[in-house]
């Protein structure tokens, strides 16, 4: 079975400060993807890293993967109060018995003005 | 394009009934997957389908089923609803096997209390 560690679980600051959000596993995945939820709706997909080591930024949130392609990390500068969400990470995997994303437990983050 | 439309958006039901979720993927995406969000439990995998053929499925019982139709829609069944069935349940398309590397889009989920 594989597993995705996300942490923090919650994640409250202020606006303008950085923060950063990890996602770790014992398994190796074709990618990793990570994705935002809004309460009610469904993830919505951020970025996908596939290659070990990539690092891919869009805007403020600089996304990496590690060079093992188990664990990859996701970076905020000046987090701003829209970036309120849940954050979620997810393993991808193919293999003869199908495709499967296996999910982080998620970083509820809370942005204060 | 149209995203990945899913029916009805909210539901209740009473223990012991069963239920039939739908889901219509986007335009020419032929895989299918299924996930079930609980507070408790986060996001678990239920199914994976693809050219009406179930490729994949997560470990929840029997009680839990699936199906694709040839214009690649989804629907999957809950009988004998129980309590802990509550949850939000998501439908995700994309293009092909192999090709969900890329991403998921997922629906909105439809959002089930059984009572």
């Amino acid at each position: 079975t594989q597993l995705l560690e996300q942490s923090p679980q919650f994640l409250s600051i202020q606006e303008g400060e950085n923060l950063t959000v990890y996602c770790n596993s014992s398994s190796v995945f074709s990618s990793l993807q990570w994705y935002r939820q809004e309460p009610g709706e469904g993830p919505v997909l951020l970025v996908t890293v596939v290659t070990g080591g990539e690092v891919k930024k869009l805007k403020r949130l600089t996304f990496q993967f590690g060079d093992a392609r188990k664990d990859s990390s996701l970076h905020i500068t000046a987090a701003q109060t829209g970036d309120t969400g849940l954050y979620l990470c997810a393993g991808f995997a193919d293999n003869n018995a199908g495709n499967m994303l296996t999910f982080g437990g998620g970083t509820r983050l809370m942005v204060k003005p | 394009k149209a995203g990945v439309t899913q029916t009805p958006r909210y539901l209740i039901k009473t223990r012991g009934q069963q239920v039939t979720l739908s889901c219509s993927p986007i335009s020419g995406h032929r895989s299918v997957s299924w996930y079930q969000q609980t507070p408790g439990q986060g996001l678990q995998f239920l199914f994976e389908y693809f050219s009406e053929t179930q490729r994949n499925k997560g470990n929840f019982p029997g009680r839990f089923s699936g199906r694709q139709f040839s214009n690649s829609r989804s629907e999957m069944n809950v009988s004998t609803l129980e309590l802990g069935d509550s949850a939000l349940y998501l439908c995700a398309s994309f293009p092909g096997p192999g090709q969900g590397a890329y991403g998921y889009t997922f629906g909105s989920g439809t959002r089930l209390t059984v009572v």
